[in-house]
């Protein structure tokens, strides 16, 4: 079965950093690329970030670029997402989600999310 | 960037109705990446339709997907109970993905 758990969320203050993880199990992690979606209290669903299933390449939207980074460890099938500058309007929860493949890029799992809150 | 507008923004049907929802698109999407997701409160969401028609795994057929250029449809032929939920389409192109806002089907 696959697992994509989240963690590492939380309060952190206006120009803040933070680095979320995602644990994943059930599925051979190092042959698909990742994903990052996040989604804002009572709003719709806004990609973050993509990353290749060897690390690369990656993608960011324009709202997190030169601010966040992906990566990812293939020997701990765990995907990161580390945040910096971080800015009221990034609250929301954080999901990961496993790409189902390049025939779709459809995310066919998701976990179950992780609140991050950027307040002071 | 490719945007994506769903209509209606909300759905008032019955149960044993018949929902159909939309997806325009900014510029044409190929069909191979247009995507729909089902979402209900506090879950993540869920994958229904990838390819513009192709089932996912345990979804039933009462859902559907058709569309191609930049107009894209769900149908749910016969609504269940369960079915009341937010729906968004995403497509890919470009490395990046993009959402609709998302069309909620709630119960008249």
């Amino acid at each position: 079965e696959v697992q994509l758990l989240e963690s590492g969320g939380g309060l952190v203050q206006p120009g803040g950093s933070l680095r979320l993880s995602c644990a994943a199990s059930g599925f051979t992690f190092s042959t698909y690329a990742m994903r990052w979606v996040r989604q804002a209290p009572g709003k719709g669903l806004e990609w973050v970030s993509t990353v290749g299933s060897s690390g690369g390449p990656t993608a960011y939207a324009d709202s997190v670029k030169g601010r966040f980074t992906i990566s990812r460890d293939n020997s701990k099938n765990t995907l990161y997402l580390q945040m910096t500058s971080l800015r009221a309007e990034d609250t929301a929860v954080y999901y990961c989600g496993k790409n189902q493949g390049d025939y779709s890029r459809a995310i066919d799992y998701w976990g179950q999310g992780t609140l991050v809150t950027v307040s002071s | 960037e490719i945007v994506l507008t769903q209509s209606p923004g909300t759905l008032s049907l019955s149960p044993g109705e018949r929902a159909t929802l939309s997806c325009r698109a900014s510029q044409t999407v190929s069909n191979s990446y247009l995507v729909w997701y089902q979402q209900k409160p506090g879950q993540a969401p869920r994958l229904l339709i990838y390819g513009t028609s192709t089932r996912a795994t345990g979804i039933p057929d009462r859902f559907s997907g058709s569309g191609s250029g930049t107009d894209f449809t769900l149908t749910i032929s016969r609504l269940e109970p369960e079915d009341f939920a937010v729906y968004y389409c995403q497509q890919y192109g470009g490395s990046s993905l993009t959402f609709g806002g998302g069309t909620k089907v709630e119960i008249k």
